[in-house]
């Protein structure tokens, strides 16, 4: 599995977009990019998946360059209710895989 | 929108004393899981579960943990002898076979505390 680094914690404030990166050096060809969002004593969230350039949702992007070393989830314009942890997991897309989490990132939304 | 939920929301016990937390898999979802979150910790996997059997665990899932698929609908994780270490969250899982993959659908968690 493909080893990820996000930053430990980031601040914003409310309307602002939040642009979190991750680095994932050693992804491998049959890897996706997976984001998840948890909040304060809640189970985790699917947010977003990605495999090259970009995606979409009514949620965020996800932006992938070309080498794809590194991704980056933009959540438009947050509120205070996007103050979570966000986890950005790479691995083979397969039915049925364990999720492998990271310490991901916390996201704090002030107003 | 169907749910993971999962009972009880909040288990005390005694060290040494056998829980079961209870889960209720979304209906048409074929594949479950167990993961944990110790207090300020990352979520660690435990075990996945497929067609009544495990499909893999972690190292986590010694001897004292076991998972059961009783009925149709609910999916339990035992832990036969707990420990203080075995304090934390524990979160079910479940994902089905059609939409995005590695979409895994998480439950509220049950918070254990042994004292």
């Amino acid at each position: 599995l493909a080893k990820t680094t996000q930053p430990i914690s980031m601040d914003s404030y409310e309307g602002q977009e939040v642009n979190i990166t991750c680095s994932h050096n050693n992804i491998a060809t049959n890897d996706y990019i997976t984001w998840y969002q948890q909040f304060p004593s809640q189970g985790p969230r699917f947010i977003i998946q990605g495999y090259k350039t970009k995606v979409t949702n009514e949620v965020a992007s996800l932006f992938i360059p070309a080498d794809r070393k590194s991704s980056t989830l933009s959540l438009p314009r947050v509120s205070l209710s996007d103050t979570a942890v966000y986890y950005c997991l790479v691995g083979e897309r397969e039915y049925g895989n364990k999720l492998v989490f990271g310490a991901g990132t916390i996201l704090r939304v002030k107003s | 929108e169907p749910e993971v939920t999962q009972t009880p929301s909040h288990q005390v016990t005694q060290m040494g004393q056998e829980v079961i937390l209870r889960c209720v898999p979304i209906s048409n979802h074929l594949y479950f899981y167990w993961y944990r979150q110790i207090l300020g910790q990352k979520v660690e996997f435990l075990v996945s579960f497929y067609n009544n059997e495990i499909s893999e665990k972690s190292e986590i899932f010694d001897d004292q943990f076991s998972v059961e698929r009783p009925d149709g609908s609910n999916f339990t994780l035992k832990i036969r002898s707990t420990k203080l270490e075995d304090s934390a969250m524990y979160f079910c899982a479940s994902s089905g076979t059609s939409g995005v993959k590695e979409t895994q659908y998480f439950g509220p968690g049950t918070r254990l505390l042994v004292l």
